[in-house]
């Protein structure tokens, strides 16, 4: 089983601040995902990396897959109360999840 | 508009009964899932499915078992209940010749066993 640790375990900023979250592995993956989970519903993809050294940004939030395929970053510029909610990274195709960074947001 | 439901958003159930979750997703998707997310422990798979009538333990199967009569819908069972299966349950569906293996979720069922 590949293990996924996610730090850190709770995260709480103001309104308007940076933030960067982080999945770590010691085994290797083709791919990593990035789900967002809000309270009362299930886990909604935001992005699979697949190449080592990639990045990709979706709106405010860029996703950086490390170099050894081991790890990955989620960084989110100028936090808004609506990014509030669970950040799951998984091994895509793996099926394992890590246990998510719970990020509040707070006007 | 691509759609995974469960059967129930809340369940509360006594000690020894027999639980049955139900799942359907309606995008003729292959491989369907049963996880359980508990506090700091985030999501662990119970059973998978490939195709109809095909199943695979995951990593924590005791306890339960699955099934799948038809394409669209997987069912966990929990033969009977106990306190520590007391969680929230998700099913999620991919398909087959999904390029980056998106797992699509229900909206979970909260199972409180008493």
């Amino acid at each position: 089983t590949q293990l996924l640790e996610q730090s850190p375990q709770f995260l709480s900023i103001q309104e308007g601040e940076n933030l960067t979250v982080y999945c770590n592995s010691s085994s290797v993956f083709s791919s990593l995902q990035w789900y967002r989970q809000e309270p009362g519903e299930g886990p909604v993809l935001l992005v699979t990396v697949v190449t080592g050294g990639e990045v990709k940004k979706l709106k405010r939030l860029t996703f950086q897959f490390g170099d050894a395929r081991k790890d990955s970053s989620l960084h989110i510029t100028a936090a808004q109360p609506g990014d509030t909610g669970l950040y799951l990274c998984a091994g895509a195709g793996d099926m394992r999840f890590g246990a998510g960074t719970r990020l509040t947001v707070k006007p | 508009d691509v759609k995974v439901t469960q059967s129930s958003r809340y369940l509360v159930k006594r000690t020894g009964e027999k639980v049955f979750l139900e799942c359907v997703q309606d995008m003729d998707h292959e491989n369907m899932f049963w996880y359980r997310q508990d506090p700091g422990l985030g999501l662990r798979l119970i059973y998978f499915s490939y195709d109809v009538k095909m199943k695979e333990k995951g990593d924590i199967p005791e306890g339960y078992s699955v099934s799948r009569e038809k394409k669209e819908r997987f069912s966990l069972i929990l033969e009977s209940a106990s306190t520590n299966q007391t969680s929230m349950y998700l099913c999620a569906s991919r398909g087959a010749g999904s390029i980056n293996y998106e797992q699509y979720f229900g909206p979970g069922t909260r199972l409180t066993v008493t």
